[in-house]
């Protein structure tokens, strides 16, 4: 099966910029996502770019995609407190019959200090 | 626009149990997915309905499962429970012509 990789904390100076990484494995994927997830939330859709951009930026949000390494990554810039979360790399995979479904990575927990 | 809603947000059942969760999701949306979300095997597909009609489900026995409603809206079942089943219970939307899932905030079901 499809797997995606994410490493699994990140600590970060309220104000400074974060970079979140991921690696993926579906070089079929059309979309990839970026999901965050509050404590005792649901998942919050926070960007995604398609497959034939390099990068995407909004507001406060870059995401950055190499095809080639099957890397993904998401830069926060200014971050603040309100960004600690569980944030979520997603892949789509294809069944046929117009359905997707998602595969995520096991998520990083960025920790943003005062 | 609503979001997805999910109910009931939490709860508690035992073991051999069996339980229903429910999805409404985003008005227009036709296609509900499920996911489950453990602390240990992280998210989960469990199964996706357009029309009416599962179109796809992920590797989880055949004590889970799902139907959607004419209105979209979708419930799935789990069975003969385990306290293993403890998990969030994810559900998301998508429309017709646009992939993007849209997730509600989930059902914590805790098995004892």
């Amino acid at each position: 099966g499809e797997d995606v990789e994410q490493s699994l904390f990140l600590s970060v100076r309220e104000g400074d910029s974060s970079v979140i990484n991921c690696t993926y494995t579906d070089s079929s994927s059309t979309y990839l996502y970026w999901y965050k997830q509050e404590p005792g939330a649901g998942l919050q859709l926070l960007t995604y770019i398609f497959s034939n951009m390099d990068m995407k930026q909004d507001q406060r949000l870059t995401v950055l995609l190499n095809k080639k390494d099957k890397h993904l990554s998401l830069r926060i810039a200014d971050t603040q407190t309100g960004d600690s979360a569980i944030y979520f790399c997603a892949e789509e995979e294809g069944s046929g019959a117009g359905s997707y479904q998602l595969t995520f990575g096991k998520g990083t927990k960025l920790s943003v200090i005062p | 626009k609503a979001g997805v809603t999910q109910t009931p947000r939490y709860l508690i059942k035992t073991r051999g149990q069996q339980v229903t969760l429910s999805c409404s999701p985003i008005s227009g949306h036709r296609s509900v997915s499920w996911y489950q979300q453990t602390p240990g095997q992280g998210l989960q597909f469990l199964f996706e309905y357009f029309s009416e009609t599962q179109r796809n489900k992920g590797n989880f026995p055949g004590r889970f499962s799902g139907r959607q409603f004419s209105n979209s809206r979708s419930e799935m079942n789990v069975s003969t429970l385990e306290l293993g089943d403890s998990a969030l219970y994810l559900c998301a939307s998508s429309g017709q012509l646009q992939e993007t899932q849209y997730f509600g905030p989930g059902t914590r079901l805790l098995v004892l």
